[in-house]
């Protein structure tokens, strides 16, 4: 069993729904990092949680350190939203989900 | 502030050839990490970085070894390379302060190398 799970690995859907991608980790951690990669590579660190929630913009990431879960949600999706959303988890080293690949349609 | 530069953004070498990799983290950045992205096992961390010291050290063999320098610029090395390490390989800095904000690394765009 991996010791980051991330569902869904794929996901499509249309401009303007609300998007929920889920992080499920099995170790202790320090803290939990949500990133963006876009095609052709380039990775973008959206949020670093140790507890509770933030927001940036429409992004909004929630962790709960009892459960081991975290949750990435975009409101009013866009197509420009589409990339792979990337969980990962500080031990003494990040620790990576396999990833969601994220499709919004116009 | 300029971002993470990796150096080169594409390499093509052949099996048994050794490579060298460059990160530039952010200035004032200290600390440096590199990772390694497939297809098949997608974002494994190779080492990080910290004031010239290796502080942790993933599952790679001894083929990979990396630096840093009084500069916190960052070397990593692959010696007899193998089709297998066919990759994109990031780098990332970090620095304490950061850490207390909405993100914890910045990453470059990443080297990708082709073992042919």
């Amino acid at each position: 069993k991996n010791e980051v799970e991330q569902s869904p690995q794929n996901l499509t859907a249309q401009e303007g729904e609300f998007i929920t991608i889920n992080c499920s980790y099995s170790v202790g951690i320090s803290a939990l990092h949500w990133l963006q990669q876009h095609p052709g590579g380039g990775i973008v660190s959206l949020f670093m949680l140790s507890s509770g929630k933030k927001k940036h913009g429409r992004l909004i990431a929630t962790i709960n350190i009892q459960e081991k879960h975290s949750s990435l949600h975009i409101t009013a999706s866009h197509p420009r939203d589409s990339a792979v959303y990337i969980c990962a988890v500080r031990d003494y080293q990040l620790i990576w989900g396999a990833g969601t690949k994220l499709i919004i349609k116009p | 502030k300029a971002g993470v530069t990796q150096t080169p953004r594409y390499l093509i070498k052949t099996r048994g050839q050794q490579v060298t990799l460059s990160c530039s983290p952010i200035s004032g950045h200290r600390s440096v990490s590199w990772y390694q992205q497939t297809p098949g096992q997608g974002l494994q961390f190779l080492f990080e970085y910290f004031s010239e010291t290796q502080r942790n050290k993933g599952n790679f063999p001894g083929r990979f070894s990396g630096r840093q320098f009084s500069n916190s610029r960052s070397e990593m090395n692959v010696s007899t390379l193998e089709l297998g390490d066919s990759a994109l390989y990031l780098c990332a800095s970090s620095s304490i302060r950061d850490r207390g904000k909405n993100y914890g690394y910045t990453f470059g765009s990443g080297t990708r190398l082709t073992v042919v």
